[in-house]
């Protein structure tokens, strides 16, 4: 089965940058790695996915390690709007992906 | 746009007593999922279609069964419901192509099973 590991949970102050990091030492080397993140009493929200090389979009920076066993989410500037449970997930084949338990985020005011 | 839309929000049932669960998105994605996420837990896949006319089973199928109506509808059938049921269940589509992969997820519905 594809499985990711995160730290349980992190703490971060708001304005601050945050570094989210996901160990995937089982990927393949076709599986895109994910990012998506989940708010209190919501449904999750993509964030973003790579494959090899880094990746930026709106919310945050996605940066791969060239073995691609480990990656890490970045959050710029992180808001208090930010604090969710971020999920690094690889795909298992064209159609599944895999949710792990997440890395709870708590950003400080 | 709604993007993707479930019913109900909340139910509550007795063990034995059967329920489907609708989802419907207006995106006209392909692939369509629904996962069930436990406290404290991750999100964890039931059933998926990968087009209209196709399901297939994913980690945790047993005691569920799946009809993908047409593009926009994927409904999620528990015949005889348990307490183990109980769970916040979602409802995703995906969007793929172009350098693009993203899956949509509806509210959620909130099942308890007394």
């Amino acid at each position: 089965d594809a499985k990711t590991t995160q730290p349980n949970s992190m703490e971060s102050n708001e304005e601050e940058p945050v570094h989210l990091p996901c160990n995937h030492s089982t990927i393949s080397g076709t599986d895109y790695i994910h990012w998506y993140r989940q708010l209190p009493s919501q449904g999750p929200e993509y964030v973003i996915h790579g494959l090899t090389s880094n990746v930026n979009n709106r919310m945050a920076s996605l940066a791969i390690a060239e073995d691609r066993k480990s990656s890490t989410l970045i959050l710029h500037r992180a808001t208090l709007r930010d604090a969710a449970v971020y999920y690094c997930i690889h795909s298992e084949g064209a159609q599944k992906l895999v949710f792990g338990q997440g890395t709870r985020l708590t950003i400080n005011p | 746009n709604a993007g993707v839309t479930q019913t109900p929000k909340f139910q509550v049932l007795k063990t034995g007593q059967s329920m489907t669960l609708q989802c419907a998105q207006d995106m006209n994605h392909n692939s369509m999922y629904w996962y069930r996420q436990d406290p404290g837990m991750g999100l964890r896949l039931i059933y998926y279609s990968a087009s209209e006319g196709t399901t297939d089973k994913g980690e945790v199928p047993n005691g569920y069964n799946v009809s993908r109506l047409n593009k926009r509808e994927f409904s999620l059938r528990l015949e005889s419901a348990a307490p183990s049921q109980t769970s916040v269940y979602f409802c995703a589509s995906r969007l793929q192509g172009f350098g693009t992969d993203t899956q949509y997820f509806g509210p959620g519905t909130r099942l308890t099973v007394l």
